[in-house]
């Protein structure tokens, strides 16, 4: 079985843009969540989506929004793009929703802004 | 706010050396705690969970936690490190919250041949 995808790998961009990323979870997992890694920091609470709503999101500003679709795929919006948020960006899926559940990582989208 | 604190940035320990990995956490109630992995370019791979129950955990790999609420630790141990281990690990917390979960900022764990 496949894990969780994300595509592009690798992403570049320039200040003031827009870029999309996408995830594909395990199949038959219904929660997604993203997560944001800067260089040399633990990953960062971005949002979780369960049966296509949103549960939960971390502290990150209105720059950034989400959605997940009804075969559980997901995507991570980021509008006006700065410096500061160039970063590796991490899809997880559960079966379920809840901070206790096995989350399973994707290798990440690495997005450069220059 | 829930934290969670990994004390020691880099480690660096001879291959076939015992390994004990740091990590503490803020949130009073019973947390859910875990340790990730993630080799370069890689996404994290879950070594261990803990939710309730018996305080010593067995994971993948041959690695294994302890549970100690009076220390507020949740400590990965180790005992004959394989140079294969080398790479960054991540303790987290679930605790106080049901849908995300609060990292570490990790330990690089460098092995010696």
């Amino acid at each position: 079985d496949a894990g969780v995808t994300q595509s592009p790998t690798h992403l570049i961009k320039t200040r003031g843009q827009q870029v999309t990323l996408r995830c594909s979870p395990i199949s038959g997992h219904k929660s997604v969540s993203w997560y944001q890694q800067v260089l040399g920091q633990g990953p960062q609470f971005i949002f979780q989506y369960y049966e296509k709503e949103e549960r939960g999101r971390g502290n990150f500003p209105d720059r950034f929004s989400a959605r997940q679709f009804p075969n559980y795929s997901s995507e991570l919006n980021v509008n006006a793009l700065l410096l500061g948020d160039s970063a590796l960006y991490l899809c997880a899926s559960s079966l379920v929703s809840g901070a206790n559940e096995k989350l399973f990582f994707g290798s990440g989208t690495q997005l450069s802004v220059l | 706010a829930q934290s969670v604190t990994q004390p020691d940035i880099h480690i660096t320990v001879s291959e076939g050396a015992s390994l004990e990995l740091r990590c503490n956490y803020s949130y009073g109630a019973t947390p859910y705690l875990f340790w990730y992995v993630q080799s370069p370019g890689q996404g994290l791979q879950l070594l261990l969970k803990y939710f309730s129950g018996d305080t010593l955990v067995q994971g993948i790999k041959g690695f294994e936690a302890e549970f100690k609420r009076s220390q507020s630790s949740f400590n990965l141990r180790k005992p004959s490190v394989h140079w294969s281990d080398a790479a960054e690990y991540f303790c987290a917390d679930g605790g106080g919250s049901n849908y995300k979960l609060t990292f570490g900022k990790g330990t690089l764990l460098t092995v010696n041949p």
